[in-house]
């Protein structure tokens, strides 16, 4: 079954303390991305990578890293959480726009909620 | 970056037809339109997407602008399940970077 997979789905964090948010498709998909969610502020990008090796910043990147060693994975790091980080995160992949044929269809996981006291 | 505006919230009687707007005035030749939906809890998913002409799916049908400025995602019998928020986005096919932005989308209510 195609999918997106983040893990943990939930976590409740103190300040400070490193934590990593991981996500893996099973589809070969080139694009990988990280959002987040916010009342009232729809889904707002993190971070996007192109494909392995290849990453770039959305519109909200302060605070966050990513990596992108093989395609299946793309984690998201906090290297010192702060409450303002508190959020629903999302990670979608999809493959590449190449033309009609191809949708370009973004697979979203189920998500991840964060809590930073 | 081409953004795309839409109405906040909206609402439709069951059972009858539901047509969602967006705006796009600065879409550029090479973006694709893509409409996405979001469940309660649950994340995104695909609905529909085209470039120049109409579209139909299993899910919906996609109206676009002659001039591509605006487009409207029609659902043609509103049920309950189709209660969420509604995204639309353009996705550029020939660009080297891939900001996909999406706003914070009409949220669909559905009376019985």
């Amino acid at each position: 079954e195609a999918q997106v997979t983040q893990n943990p789905r939930y976590l409740i964090t103190v300040t400070g303390k490193k934590l990593t948010v991981t996500c893996s498709q099973n589809m070969n998909h080139e694009y990988m991305s990280w959002y987040r969610q916010d009342p009232g502020l729809g889904l707002r990008q993190i971070y996007y990578s192109m494909n392995v090796e290849v990453t770039d910043k959305g519109d909200v990147p302060e605070g966050y890293k990513v990596s992108r060693k093989e395609k299946r994975n793309f984690p998201l790091i906090l290297e010192s959480p702060s409450p303002n980080q508190t959020s629903l995160y999302f990670c979608a992949s999809s493959s590449r726009l190449a033309g009609a044929e191809n949708t370009g269809e973004l697979f979203f996981g189920e998500g991840s909620r964060l809590t930073v006291l | 970056d081409a953004k795309t505006t839409q109405p906040n919230s909206m609402e439709s009687n069951e059972e009858e037809p539901v047509h969602l707007p967006c705006n796009h005035s600065t879409i550029s030749g090479t973006d694709y339109i893509h409409w996405y939906r979001q469940l309660p809890s649950q994340g995104p998913e695909y609905v529909i997407h085209g470039l120049t002409s109409n579209v139909n799916n299993r899910m919906a049908s996609l109206a676009i602008a002659e001039d591509r400025k605006s487009s409207t995602l029609i659902l043609h019998r509103a049920t309950l399940r189709d209660a969420a928020v509604y995204y639309c986005i353009l996705r550029d096919v020939e660009t080297s970077y891939d900001k996909v932005i999406f706003g914070p989308g009409t949220s669909l209510s559905v009376i019985p």
